[in-house]
């Protein structure tokens, strides 16, 4: 499978803030996924970026809040701008695994708290 | 809009008995994936298990197996002689087949106990 890295593996950051996190993968991959994992929840799907054009982003999250850059085939990164409290959680990333099924595989996640 | 519901918030397990999570989801697709992901303290979520949806059997990985159940949109995981290792949360997740990169949808999980 995909070996996929994620920095930082967690921080703490002050309301008002933003962080950028980026997400390596060891092989070239056509998409990128960027999930929210919030305390006690199930994963939800932030946005799916692709290499050259625009992240699509899901209903309930907006560009402004949550800018994604995909410079190339093996690398992202996701920023959370003016942060507040409601946004402490876990980031993680995920790529599919070409040739297995279209199985998604995640990288460490980031662990966020925002005070 | 397809959806995936755990029911079981928590199970608990004797070391070495044997649970079954239950999943069941909602789709008006024909052909898709079906997985189970588990999800340790550590917050690395691990593939467990890959049913596709046009294959009638049903998928094993040693000690974990899957009963899908198409007509009823069910997809239970069984975990046989159950280790301390595997005490975790478990989400089903569910992905349309489309021959290109597609979301995940997931559960709400299941935490899993396993006592000595």
């Amino acid at each position: 499978s995909a070996v996929i890295s994620q920095k930082p593996s967690r921080d703490i950051c002050q309301r008002g803030t933003s962080l950028t996190i980026q997400c390596q993968v060891d092989s070239q991959v056509t998409m990128m996924f960027w999930y929210r994992q919030q305390p006690g929840q199930s994963l939800t799907l932030i946005a799916t970026a692709n290499q050259g054009s625009e992240a699509t982003y899901e209903s309930g999250f907006v560009i402004d809040k949550f800018p994604i850059s995909r410079p190339n085939l093996t690398f992202s990164t996701l920023t959370v701008s003016n942060m507040s409290p409601e946004d402490s959680s876990i980031y993680l990333c995920s790529v599919d695994q070409a040739g297995v099924g279209e199985t998604q595989y995640f990288g460490p996640g980031t662990r966020l708290l925002v005070l | 809009a397809q959806t995936v519901t755990q029911s079981q918030p928590e199970m608990s397990v004797q070391e070495a008995e044997t649970v079954t999570l239950s999943c069941t989801y909602d789709t008006s697709e024909s052909d898709y994936y079906l997985f189970w992901y588990k999800q340790p303290p550590s917050r690395q979520m691990i593939l467990v298990i890959r049913q596709e949806a046009y294959k009638q059997q049903n998928a094993t990985e040693n000690r974990f197996s899957v009963n899908f159940q198409k007509a009823a949109k069910s997809f239970s995981l069984k975990i046989s002689d159950s280790q301390l290792g595997d005490a975790a949360m478990y989400f089903c997740a569910y992905k349309i087949r489309t021959g290109t990169a597609s979301k995940l949808t997931f559960g709400t999980g299941t935490r899993l106990q396993v006592t000595l």
